[in-house]
């Protein structure tokens, strides 16, 4: 049984586009995270939702939104694509926050071309 | 400079060998995050600890809140073991997580 999945695992697009990924845990974690791995590994949190409530909004461009129909999803739309968005998105979720042990999902790789 | 730093960048070692990584942080947290990335991209949780010392299997991290200092090691490594090996840490206050920006390890048969 997978733990936390996403889709699509790739996801090809040209600038411009809106495309969305998708998040789902069936771990009954209350938290999760949209995080983004850049060319070089590099981790960055983007989102963290508490019970379907944001609680975390880092430095993200407005292009990106998050979405939580309840509290073992949560998505991610991205309007007007661009160059710069070709990244590794992961999904992550938690018991209760950043204190509890992270359980990812696989990644999505996004390219936009 | 990044808030969490680690060291080396890159590593390798013969298989058998005693790896160590270490992970510095400037800022104050709560809690230190170990994570392995393996080639095909997929992050695993290794380790979480506040204080003292965690082990599994052939895994152990240590942690020194006083000294800002943590480290994973591994004995009688192996090829599997490589991968990329990620800390991070809670930030007081938030629930943040700041990360390392990973220890590449490789390990010859």
């Amino acid at each position: 049984d997978t733990a936390v999945s996403q889709t699509p695992k790739y996801l090809v697009t040209q600038m411009g586009n809106d495309k969305s990924i998708k998040c789902e845990q069936n771990l009954g974690h209350d938290t999760m995270y949209w995080y983004k791995q850049d060319s070089k590994k590099f981790l960055k949190i983007m989102f963290s939702y508490n019970n379907k409530e944001l609680i975390i909004n880092e430095t993200v461009p407005n292009r990106f939104s998050p979405k939580s129909p309840d509290k073992a999803h949560l998505n991610l739309h991205i309007n007007s694509l661009e160059l710069g968005d070709s990244a590794v998105y992961f999904c992550a979720s938690s018991q209760n926050g950043a204190s509890s042990p992270l359980h990812f999902g696989n990644g999505t790789r996004l390219t936009v071309t | 400079k990044n808030e969490v730093e680690q060291s080396p960048q890159n590593l390798t070692a013969q298989e058998g060998e005693f790896i160590t990584i270490n992970c510095s942080y400037s800022v104050g947290i709560s809690a230190l995050h170990w994570l392995q990335q393996h080639p095909g991209g997929g992050i695993v949780s290794l380790f979480m600890l506040s204080s003292g010392k965690k082990k599994h299997g052939r895994l152990i991290a240590t942690i020194n809140i006083q000294e800002k200092h943590s480290s994973l090691h591994i004995t009688a490594s192996h090829p599997r073991d490589s991968a990329v090996y990620i800390c991070a840490g809670h930030n007081f206050g938030n629930e943040k997580l700041t990360f390392g920006t990973g220890t590449r390890l490789t390990i010859i048969p």
